[in-house]
C-alpha cells in the first residue's frame, strides 16, 4: 500500500459528460501527479502540482482540468468525455517538488461509453 | 526527444532464469532513471533507480546496467520467480524539468515455474 488513495474506483459515464477524479496525497507529501494509461498510450504524464501551485503540465487536453486544495488533495476534471478518455488515471505523490521517488495510487478505471 | 524506447513488449522466462528488459533514450538531459514494476489491478510501484554517475546499480534480484555514451539502461532480473510476473516500465526523467517522468511503453513479464 503506497499511502496514496483514489476514489472513486471504477467510473463508467457517457460521452459528453463530465467527472471528476479524487486524490489523497501521502501524508506529507506536496507535491501531486497526475497521469493515464491506456492501452495505445502507455504511461502519459498530464500535470503536476506542488502545494497548491500548478508546477508542470504534459499532454493534458484542454477539456481536462486540475486543482490541488489546501488540505493537498486533488481533482481531476474531466470534461466533454469522449470514447478515447477510456483509461486507467492514477495519481501519484512526492515529498518535494523534486523527489526521486512518486508513490503512486491504485488508479481510477474510466469507461466512457 | 522526449521518448524512451523499451523492449521487448512481453517476456517469458522460466523460473531460475535471467529477465532482461532494456530501455534506449535520446534526451541528454536525462538525469534521473528508475524502473517501475505494476502487478495487475495496482499502480506503478518504484523497483530501483539509477543516476548516470554510476553503470550498475544492484539491489537483490535487480541490476540496473547503464551505458551513457550508448544512452541504454536495461533491467536484470536474476533467479526470476513466478512472482516477479508483472509490467516492467523504465522512466527519465530530468532537473530542470521537475519530477515528470517519461516512461517505457512496458514490457509485460511472465516467468513459468
Amino acid at each position: 500500500d503506497s499511502g496514496v488513495t483514489q476514489t472513486p474506483k471504477h467510473l463508467i459515464t457517457a460521452t459528453g459528460q463530465r467527472v471528476t477524479l479524487r486524490c489523497s496525497p501521502r501524508s506529507g507529501d506536496l507535491s501531486v501527479y497526475w497521469y493515464q494509461q491506456s492501452l495505445d498510450q502507455g504511461l502519459q504524464f498530464l500535470i503536476q502540482y506542488y502545494n497548491g501551485e500548478e508546477r508542470a503540465k504534459g499532454n493534458i487536453l484542454e477539456r481536462f482540468s486540475a486543482q490541488q486544495f489546501p488540505d493537498l488533495h486533488s481533482e481531476l476534471n474531466l470534461s466533454s468525455l469522449e470514447l478515447g478518455d477510456s483509461a486507467l488515471y492514477f495519481c501519484a505523490s512526492s515529498e518535494l517538488v523534486r523527489s526521486e521517488t512518486q508513490y503512486f495510487g491504485p488508479g481510477t478505471r474510466l469507461l466512457v461509453l | 526527444q522526449q521518448q524512451v524506447k523499451q523492449s521487448p513488449q512481453s517476456l517469458i522466462v522460466q523460473k531460475g532464469g535471467i529477465s532482461i528488459i532494456n530501455c534506449a533514450y535520446e534526451n541528454t538531459a536525462f538525469d534521473y532513471f528508475p524502473w517501475y514494476q505494476q502487478f495487475p489491478g495496482k499502480g506503478p510501484a518504484l523497483l530501483i533507480a539509477i543516476r548516470p554517475d554510476v553503470s550498475e546499480k544492484k539491489e537483490g534480484r535487480f541490476t540496473i546496467s547503464f551505458n551513457k555514451s550508448a544512452k541504454q539502461f536495461s533491467l536484470h532480473i536474476m533467479d526470476s520467480q513466478p512472482g516477479d510476473s508483472a509490467t516492467y516500465f523504465c522512466a527519465a526523467s530530468w532537473v530542470y524539468n521537475t519530477d515528470k517522468l517519461i516512461f517505457g511503453t512496458g514490457t509485460r513479464l511472465q516467468v513459468f515455474p
